[in-house]
């Protein structure tokens, strides 16, 4: 696609539920970012994605969270058993890896998620 | 921790230049100085990055000094639909981890009629 895609772009659920965001990458990007960016606060990193190469996992906050890449394009963050805390906007990124000026990270508009 | 260091807020009148500054006095060499921003509700949009010499595009132009330990982000005819958060930040230009972007504050810039 043209820029990186993120689905659902709200997602209200109740507390103590899983939810799934997904993340479709600007084609041909090797590498895929996490952020979560709760109301008023910065960028938080949670995990990174390049190729086949296992996952950089350092930023996700608990065991509650977790990432998988298929087939090194599609990307889903899940959530189990929200807690409100975990309101927030969930932001996926991608770049190429490598290259003089070509690994530029891309956003896409982020999943609005709200646990109630 | 971000490596930067950025006012919290500017004002700038339409039609005028918005230079806006950015401090990174521990820069690596291999680091590049990358800019963003964020218009509300909206996800981080890239503007422009450079490693030493300034650069221009269509959206901004970037002058980093000789010691590259500070920069100027300038938007040289500011519309209402630049107020947003502007991100300086630094970063190795390569993949990996290491190229993860660490977002600091930023500064919000307010461009009034």
């Amino acid at each position: 696609g043209a820029g990186v895609s993120q689905s659902p772009s709200n997602k209200v659920t109740e507390k103590g539920k899983d939810v799934e965001l997904r993340c479709d990458p600007i084609s041909g990007h090797t590498a895929l970012y996490w952020y979560r960016q709760s109301l008023g606060q910065g960028l938080e990193f949670l995990i990174y994605f390049q190729g086949n190469s296992a996952p950089d996992k350092s930023g996700l906050p608990s065991d509650r969270f977790s990432a998988e890449r298929t087939g090194g394009s599609v990307s889903t963050l899940t959530i189990q058993r929200t807690q409100q805390e975990d309101s927030a906007v969930y932001l996926c990124a991608s770049s190429l890896v490598r290259g003089v000026g070509g690994n530029t990270i891309y956003f896409g508009e982020g999943s609005w998620l709200t646990v109630v | 921790d971000a490596k930067t260091t950025q006012p919290p807020s500017m004002d700038c009148a339409e039609g005028r230049a918005a230079n806006l500054p950015c401090n990174h006095s521990t820069i690596s060499g291999n680091e590049y100085v990358y800019w963003y921003r964020q218009i509300h509700s909206q996800g981080p949009q890239y503007i422009i990055h450079g490693l030493k010499n300034n650069e221009t595009n269509e959206m901004a132009s970037l002058i980093i000094t000789e010691d590259r330990k500070s920069s100027t982000l300038i938007l040289p005819h500011a519309t209402l639909r630049d107020t947003a958060v502007y991100y300086c930040i630094v970063r190795v230009n390569y993949g990996g981890s290491q190229g993860n972007l660490i977002f600091g504050k930023g500064t919000k810039l307010s461009v009034k009629p």
